[in-house]
């Protein structure tokens, strides 16, 4: 069965520091997409980074980058240069392929506090 | 704005009550999906509409939940008899098939339920 495990609940970070937010993943699928979500207070989940299974290179958007480790099924998030409005929760997801549409399942989150 | 949009963003109703709930996905995607999030967890997938077809239900989705996508535009969610447990966010979604952006979920801003 497919899931996605992030250990840290809570992570805090000194503004203008890089932090890295913990997700790894199982799967028996070859082929699957990951992708990171930031939700801040409002409710809204705002798409941040995807990495595709077969993608040779680790994405990058601006100041996020995910670390992606096929072997270990590990998706870090990395991001560079923290601001205060980066506090939020963020939640890791992968895409399981069923029937050729993005169903996604998500990680439990890990809530960012970003301190001055 | 062309985002996913919900409407409410809020509903307090008694307990044994009906709700519904809107969604207005991205013009154009014509993939949508109601997604179901409580306090401390990732969102869980509820159901999924390619067009106006009804291609998967959760089991989360009990017979108190019925969810339209009429014309394959937007999509309504009704919870019937609502019991305290069904409060949580109710979160819409939606992707297209194509392209770059078709590996891409995008949220809208979530209809928060609370059930008294």
């Amino acid at each position: 069965a497919q899931k996605i495990t992030q250990t840290q609940p809570g992570m805090f970070v000194q503004e203008k520091e890089a932090v890295t937010l913990d997700c790894t993943y199982d799967t028996s699928d070859p082929s699957y997409g990951l992708f990171w979500y930031k939700q801040p207070s409002s409710g809204e989940m705002i798409f941040l980074i995807y990495q595709g299974s077969y993608d040779q290179q680790n994405a990058t958007e601006g100041r996020y980058s995910l670390n992606f480790q096929k072997a270990r099924k590990s998706a870090n998030l990395v991001i560079s240069a923290s601001q205060l409005g980066d506090s939020a929760m963020y939640f890791c997801a992968m895409r399981r392929p069923s029937g050729g549409y993005n169903k996604l399942i998500f990680g439990a989150g890990t809530r960012l506090a970003v301190h001055p | 704005d062309t985002g996913v949009s919900q409407d409410p963003r809020h509903k307090i109703t008694k307990r044994g009550q009906n709700v519904t709930f809107r969604c207005d996905p991205i013009s154009e995607h014509n993939r949508l999906y109601w997604y179901r999030q409580t306090l401390g967890q990732g969102p869980e997938f509820l159901t999924y509409f390619q067009n106006e077809a009804q291609l998967e239900k959760s089991r989360l989705l009990s017979d108190r939940f019925s969810a339209e996508r009429p014309k394959g535009s937007f999509s309504t969610l009704e919870i019937q008899r609502t019991e305290q447990g069904d409060s949580a966010m109710y979160l819409c979604a939606s992707s297209s098939v194509q392209g770059a952006s078709g590996n891409t979920i995008y949220f809208g801003e979530g209809s928060w339920l609370t059930v008294v």
